[in-house]
C-alpha cells in the first residue's frame, strides 16, 4: 500500500517571501500521479497543483512550483511570493495510474498548517 | 456548473441514531467518493462508485452504507452512530480517465455525542 508522509505539521513565512512544503511517498508503482491541495477554514479542498511521474519536467502554476525527485520519492511544493490568502492546510496526494475506482483513490498525508504573517 | 455540493454542513447526532448525507453533482462525472477527516489527518476513503448502480468499498466502511441510482446523486448513509464516527466528510467527483483530477464538495462536520 502507498504512505504520503508530510514531516511539517507547522510551517510559517513572510508575506512576499517564499516557503517549501515537504512530501515523501513510498510506492512501488512507477507509474502514478502526485497532487498538492489546499484547504483553507472554509474546509473546502482545493486542486493547487497536480505531477504525472512520467514527466521529468516539474508542474508550475503561476506562484506555486513543485520539486519532484522520482528516485529519491520526494515531491516539495513552493509557494513564491507568499499572500495571506495562501495561508490554509495543505494536503500532498498520492494516486496510482491503475485502472479502476479504488485504485484512482487519492491517499493524502496528515498535512501541513501554513500561516502567512502580515 | 455548482460543482460537488453537500448538505448538511454541520450536524449533532446523539449515539444510535440515524443520518443521510447528501451528495450531488452537476458535472456528469461517473466516478465519486465519499472520504472522512479525522482531526490531524489526512482524508480516507469510505466508498467509492465508478457510476449509477456501481459501489464498493474503500478503507474505512464499516459503519456506514452508500446507494447510487443516478450519475448525480452518491448519498452516504450512517446507521447507529457512534462517537467513532465524529468526523468532517467529504464528497468527491471525477470524470472518466486516469488523468482527471478529483473535485471535492465543501465538507459535512458530524459530531456525533
Amino acid at each position: 500500500a502507498q504512505t504520503v508522509t508530510q514531516s511539517q505539521p507547522e510551517m510559517s513565512v513572510q508575506e512576499a517571501e517564499t516557503v517549501t512544503l515537504s512530501c515523501t511517498y513510498d510506492t512501488s508503482e512507477s507509474d502514478y500521479y502526485l497532487f498538492w491541495y489546499k484547504q483553507p477554514p472554509s474546509r473546502q479542498m482545493i486542486l493547487v497543483i497536480r505531477q504525472e511521474a512520467y514527466k521529468q519536467q516539474n508542474a508550475t502554476e503561476n506562484r506555486f512550483s513543485v520539486n519532484f525527485q522520482k528516485a529519491a520519492k520526494s515531491f516539495s511544493l513552493k509557494i513564491s511570493d507568499s499572500q495571506l490568502g495562501d495561508a490554509a492546510m495543505y494536503f500532498c496526494a498520492y494516486r496510482s495510474e491503475r485502472s479502476g475506482g479504488s485504485n484512482y483513490k487519492l491517499t493524502f498525508g496528515k498535512g501541513t498548517l501554513l500561516t502567512v504573517n502580515p | 456548473n455548482a460543482g460537488v455540493t453537500q448538505t448538511p454542513k454541520f450536524r449533532i447526532l446523539k449515539i444510535g441514531q440515524s443520518m443521510t448525507l447528501q451528495c450531488t453533482q452537476d458535472m456528469n462525472h461517473n466516478y465519486m467518493y465519499w472520504y472522512r477527516q479525522d482531526p490531524g489527518m489526512g482524508l480516507k476513503l469510505i466508498y467509492y462508485s465508478v457510476g449509477a448502480g456501481i459501489t464498493d468499498k474503500g478503507e474505512v466502511p464499516n459503519g456506514y452504507n452508500v446507494s447510487r441510482s443516478t450519475t448525480e446523486d452518491f448519498p452516504l448513509r450512517l446507521e447507529l452512530a457512534a462517537p467513532s464516527q465524529t468526523s468532517v466528510y467529504f464528497c468527491a467527483s471525477r470524470y472518466r480517465g486516469f488523468t482527471d483530477t478529483q473535485y471535492f464538495g465543501p465538507g459535512t462536520r458530524l459530531t456525533v455525542l
